[in-house]
C-alpha cells in the first residue's frame, strides 16, 4: 500500500529547544497532509491540516506559533515544535491523502509516528 | 462538531469467538465512516470505509461493518477472530467534504490463543 514515513521515530530533547519532525509520502504525491497528536490511552487528536504551498489550517486550541508546519512539496511536510516543554511530550503522527496515481484519494495513509520526550 | 464514541476500551476474546465493536457518531450532515487498525508497534492501517451505497461494508482480513443511519452507528464485526487480530481498533468519521477525520478513543482487542 501507500507508504508514509516519519523521521525521527523518537526524539528526546531538553526543555526550551526546538524539534523538527518530517513526514514523507514515499510512493505517492499528497495533496493534503495531516498532523495528529496522541496521548497515552487516548485517541488521535487532529492538530492541523496542511496543503502544499499554502499555510496550514490549525484546529482550535493548537498554538500555530508553537507548532510550525511547513508543507514544502507534494511529498514532504514538517512539524517543528518550538521551545518545547515537558507538556509537549507526546506521540505525533502524520497522515497523507494521495493526489492521484492509482491510490485511494479518499483515504488517509498514516505514518508510524514520532515519540517526543521533552526533559 | 463531530464526535465519535467507542463503547469498549478493552475487549478480550478467545480465538474463534465472534467480534463486534461498537461505534456511534454525532454529526448532523452526511458522513464518511472508517475503521482503522493499529497492530502492536505498527502504524494505523485502513480496515474498511463507508461513503455511500450498500450499508454493509466488507474490508480486509474478514472484517465487515454495518452503517445504520437511524442509530448513527458503524459497528465492526468479524465472525471468528484470530490471535493475529490482537490490535487497537479506531473508528473515525469524516465530513462529506472529507477535509478532516475525528477519531474515537479506540478499542484494544486481545485475542487469546
Amino acid at each position: 500500500g501507500a507508504v508514509v514515513s516519519q523521521h525521527p521515530s523518537w526524539v528526546i530533547c531538553k526543555s526550551g529547544t526546538s524539534v523538527k519532525i518530517e513526514c514523507r509520502s514515499l510512493d505517492f504525491q499528497a495533496t493534503t497532509m495531516f498532523w495528529y497528536r496522541q496521548f497515552p490511552k487516548q485517541s488521535l487528536m487532529l492538530m492541523a491540516t496542511s496543503n502544499e504551498g499554502s499555510k496550514a489550517t490549525y484546529e482550535q486550541g493548537v498554538e500555530k506559533d508553537k507548532f510550525l508546519i511547513n508543507h514544502a512539496s507534494l511529498t514532504l511536510s514538517t512539524l517543528t515544535v518550538t521551545s518545547a516543554h515537558p507538556e509537549d511530550s507526546s506521540f505525533y503522527i502524520c497522515s497523507a491523502r494521495p493526489l492521484e496515481g492509482g491510490w485511494d484519494t479518499d483515504t488517509q495513509y498514516f505514518g508510524p509516528g514520532t515519540r517526543l520526550t521533552v526533559l | 462538531a463531530q464526535s465519535v464514541s467507542q463503547h469498549n476500551h478493552h475487549v478480550i476474546l478467545s480465538e474463534a469467538a465472534s467480534l463486534e465493536l461498537g461505534c456511534n457518531y454525532s454529526y448532523g450532515g452526511t458522513v464518511n465512516l472508517f475503521w482503522y487498525v493499529q497492530y502492536p508497534g505498527q502504524h494505523l492501517q485502513l480496515l474498511l470505509k463507508y461513503f455511500s451505497g450498500d450499508p454493509l461494508v466488507k474490508g480486509i482480513k474478514g472484517f465487515e461493518a454495518e452503517f445504520i443511519k437511524s442509530k448513527f452507528s458503524f459497528n465492526l464485526r468479524k465472525p471468528s477472530v484470530q490471535w493475529s487480530d490482537t490490535a487497537e481498533y479506531f473508528c473515525a468519521v469524516g465530513d462529506s467534504g472529507y477535509s478532516t477525520l475525528t477519531f474515537g478513543k479506540g478499542t484494544m482487542l486481545l485475542v487469546s490463543p
